[in-house]
């Protein structure tokens, strides 16, 4: 079956650690995403890639860094630096291009929670 | 910008009653509208999307939505609620133009659902 998976779950980081958050796609999508969620906040992007080895900031890009090496994988290191990194984080995918509009497909989340 | 505002944070219906949440955009364009639903700890699911054609849309569930563009509205509908269709419902937006297949979010409805 087609699908995002996103690894781990759960995830514990200790203060001052450097974390990286795991999303694979299978749908053959140009377009990725990560989105950062609180509550109350909805859904807020951090970063995005639309073509292989090239990828823009979102809105709450301070803190994070990504790669996107192969069209497949999509990881979100959190850093040192992301003063409040405990939330749930969202990797989505979509077909891209300026001609389609489609929707964007989730991954199951995983859960940041810094000690 | 463009945004998406949904009227309510918290919404509760009692099963078997009408469910409506409400969504506006703000759009320069004729936009893509959709509406996710998120259980407890997962990702989100497509419920339905208009990109063009008939404005009243069907989606999984029983859920409908129109869109309204003398209203900037997109709001959900659903004749009568389950025990099930307790979760957050998202609302959200691609305003076409140069955004490809960015989505902005709205914040969220948390709809309970009372035997």
């Amino acid at each position: 079956d087609g699908g995002i998976t996103q690894s781990p779950k759960y995830l514990f980081r200790k203060e001052g650690q450097n974390v990286t958050l795991s999303c694979e796609q299978n749908l053959n999508h140009d377009a990725m995403y990560w989105y950062r969620q609180d509550p109350g906040q909805g859904l807020r992007l951090i970063y995005y890639s639309q073509i292989v080895n090239d990828f823009q900031k979102g809105d709450i890009a301070e803190g994070y860094s990504v790669s996107r090496e192969k069209k497949e994988s999509f990881p979100l290191t959190v850093t040192s630096a992301q003063k409040n990194p405990t939330a749930f984080y969202l990797c989505a995918s979509t077909t891209a291009g300026t001609r389609v509009i489609d929707e964007q497909f989730f991954g199951p989340g995983t859960r940041l929670t810094v000690l | 910008a463009q945004s998406v505002t949904q009227l309510g944070s918290h919404v509760s219906v009692s099963e078997g009653a009408l469910v409506l949440l409400r969504c506006n955009y703000s759009s320069s364009v004729p936009p893509y509208l959709f509406w996710y639903v998120q259980y407890p700890n997962q990702g989100l699911q497509l419920l339905l999307k208009y990109t063009t054609g008939a404005t009243l849309v069907k989606g999984i569930n029983g859920f409908e939505a129109e869109f309204k563009k003398s209203e900037t509205s997109f709001h959900l509908t659903k004749p009568s609620a389950h025990m099930s269709d307790a979760a957050e419902y998202f609302c959200a937006v691609n305003p076409g133009g140069g955004s490809q297949g960015n989505l902005i979010f709205g914040k969220g409805t948390k709809l309970s659902v009372k035997p």
